[in-house]
C-alpha cells in the first residue's frame, strides 16, 4: 500500500462543468502523476508533477491542467468536461528503491460526462 | 518515441495450464525500465516487476516468470500452474532512462487473461 487516496471515487457530470479530481498521498513521495484508462488504449500519460509547482505534460493533456501546492496533494482539473473525457482516472506516485523508481497507483476514478 | 505493443488482446485457457503473455517493446534509449501491471476485476493495478535493460537474467516469482530478451525486443510473462485468480487484465509498460526512471510510464493496451475452472 503506497499511501494514495483518490476522490472522489466516482462522479456523473454534464458536459460544460469545470471538474476537479484530487490525489492525496502520506509518504512524501517526489513523483506523482495522473493517467487515463480507456478501452483499447491502456493507460496513457496526462500530467506528472517532479515537485512542489513542478508540472510536465503528457502524451495526452489537452484539455486537462494540473496544480501542487502541497507535496501530498496532485490535483487534475478538467476545465470545461466533454464527453471524451469520460474515462478512469488513476493517480501514481513513484517510489525510490536501491535507486531505482517504481510507480505505484491509486485506486482510481471513474468519471462519466454526459 | 517509445512503444509497448501487446498483440493478444486476450487468452482464455483452462485452470493448470501454463500460459505465456507477449510483450514487444521500442525505444530509442540504450538504458530503461520495464515493467508488469496486474488489474484484477476489481480495478486496481498491482505492480509486479520492474526489470532494467542492463540486467537481462530472468526471474521467478513462485508461479511467475519474466523472459527478457534484449535482441528481441521482448519482456514475456509466463504463469505457470495458472489458478482462476490469475484472471485479470496484464499490462506491460516501459520507461525510459530520463529523470532516472521516473518520467511516465508508456504501457501496452494489456492482454485479458480468462482462467477458466
Amino acid at each position: 500500500d503506497a499511501g494514495i487516496t483518490q476522490s472522489p471515487r466516482h462522479k456523473v457530470t454534464e458536459t460544460g462543468t469545470p471538474v476537479t479530481l484530487r490525489c492525496h498521498q502520506t509518504e512524501n513521495h517526489r513523483y506523482m502523476y495522473w493517467y487515463r484508462q480507456d478501452p483499447g488504449h491502456g493507460l496513457r500519460l496526462i500530467h506528472y508533477s517532479y515537485g512542489v509547482k513542478d508540472t510536465d505534460k503528457g502524451e495526452v493533456s489537452d484539455g486537462y491542467s494540473v496544480s501542487r501546492s502541497k507535496t501530498e496533494d496532485f490535483l487534475l482539473t478538467l476545465e470545461s468536461a466533454t464527453s471524451s473525457q469520460t474515462s478512469v482516472y488513476f493517480c501514481a506516485i513513484s517510489e525510490e528503491l536501491a535507486g531505482q523508481e517504481t510507480q505505484y497507483f491509486g485506486p482510481g476514478t471513474r468519471l462519466l460526462v454526459l | 518515441a517509445q512503444k509497448v505493443t501487446q498483440a493478444q488482446t486476450e487468452i482464455s485457457v483452462v485452470e493448470k495450464e501454463d500460459v505465456t503473455l507477449d510483450c514487444v517493446y521500442e525505444t530509442r534509449d540504450t538504458t530503461y525500465y520495464l515493467f508488469w501491471y496486474k488489474q484484477p476485476p476489481s480495478g486496481e493495478l498491482v505492480f509486479l516487476i520492474r526489470r532494467n535493460s542492463f540486467d537481462e537474467q530472468n526471474e521467478i516469482s513462485g508461479r511467475y516468470s519474466w523472459n527478457f530478451q534484449k535482441s528481441t525486443s521482448s519482456f514475456n510473462f509466463t504463469i505457470t500452474a495458472s489458478q482462476v485468480v490469475d484472471s485479470a487484465v496484464y499490462f506491460c509498460a516501459l520507461s525510459e532512462a530520463t529523470g532516472g526512471g521516473a518520467d511516465g510510464l508508456t504501457f501496452g493496451k494489456g492482454t485479458h487473461l480468462i482462467i477458466q475452472p
